[in-house]
């Protein structure tokens, strides 16, 4: 699986959207972008995915760059239950592309009243 | 529907003791993994399983040992546990090649201390 890069933290005002960016430039053409948060020491929890269109959920809107290198999350109203940590991943598909899946040290994202 | 069911939540262990987390799901996931999280790190994988009968080492295997005897059960078992094995080990679940979504779900954790 592809390497990805996120920003160690960030905060982000009560009701404002939250931007979170990961890179991931060695990313191929089979793989998705995952992103899942992790509030306290609870289990991951996954948010969205996509593979190269944007995505909206009831959660958050994944927008992918067009060469498919980086990406960025979109909380659109944070709110303090968001404080957590949000990890960007890549998981490939078929082929046992999905088999080895790494998480790096992820966005430690605190929202602020 | 449980999903991922982690025991025990809490352990605590000596130098050299062995034991088994347990970790079962029930929505019949062919994959299957183990990770370790440490205070203020992320998510270190230890081994995966892509169906019953099949394993493999991910990025820290040492000192861990496991199986997959039925689809629903993945155990993970420290051999001679170390204090540096202390941490938090989440297991973890999701479809396989077929009926692929990626999504991985995960159980509550199982807080593993060694003395």
């Amino acid at each position: 699986d592809a390497k990805t890069t996120q920003p160690t933290s960030m905060d982000c005002a009560e009701g404002r959207a939250a931007n979170l960016p990961c890179n991931h430039s060695t990313i191929s053409g089979n793989e998705y972008v995952y992103w899942y948060r992790q509030i306290h020491s609870q289990g991951p929890q996954y948010i969205i995915h996509g593979l190269k269109n944007n995505e909206t959920n009831e959660m958050a809107s994944l927008i992918i760059t067009e060469d498919r290198k980086s990406s960025t999350l979109i909380l659109p109203h944070a709110t303090l239950r968001d404080t957590a940590v949000y990890y960007c991943i890549v998981r490939g598909a078929g082929s046992g592309g999905y088999q080895k899946v790494t998480f790096g040290t992820g966005t430690k994202l605190q929202v602020i009243p | 529907n449980a999903g991922v069911t982690q025991t025990p939540k809490f352990q605590v262990l000596k130098t050299g003791q062995s034991m088994t987390l347990q970790c079962a799901q029930d929505m019949n996931h062919e994959y299957m993994s183990w990770y370790r999280q440490d205070p203020g790190m992320g998510l270190r994988l230890i081994h995966y399983s892509v169906g019953a009968g099949i394993t493999d080492q991910g990025e820290v295997p040492n000192g861990y040992n496991v199986s997959r005897s039925t689809t629903e059960d993945f155990p993970l078992r420290l051999l001679s546990a170390a204090p540096s094995q202390t941490s938090v080990y989440f297991c973890a679940s999701s479809y396989g090649d077929r009926g692929w979504t990626g999504e991985l779900f995960f159980g509550e954790g199982s807080r593993l201390t060694v003395l």
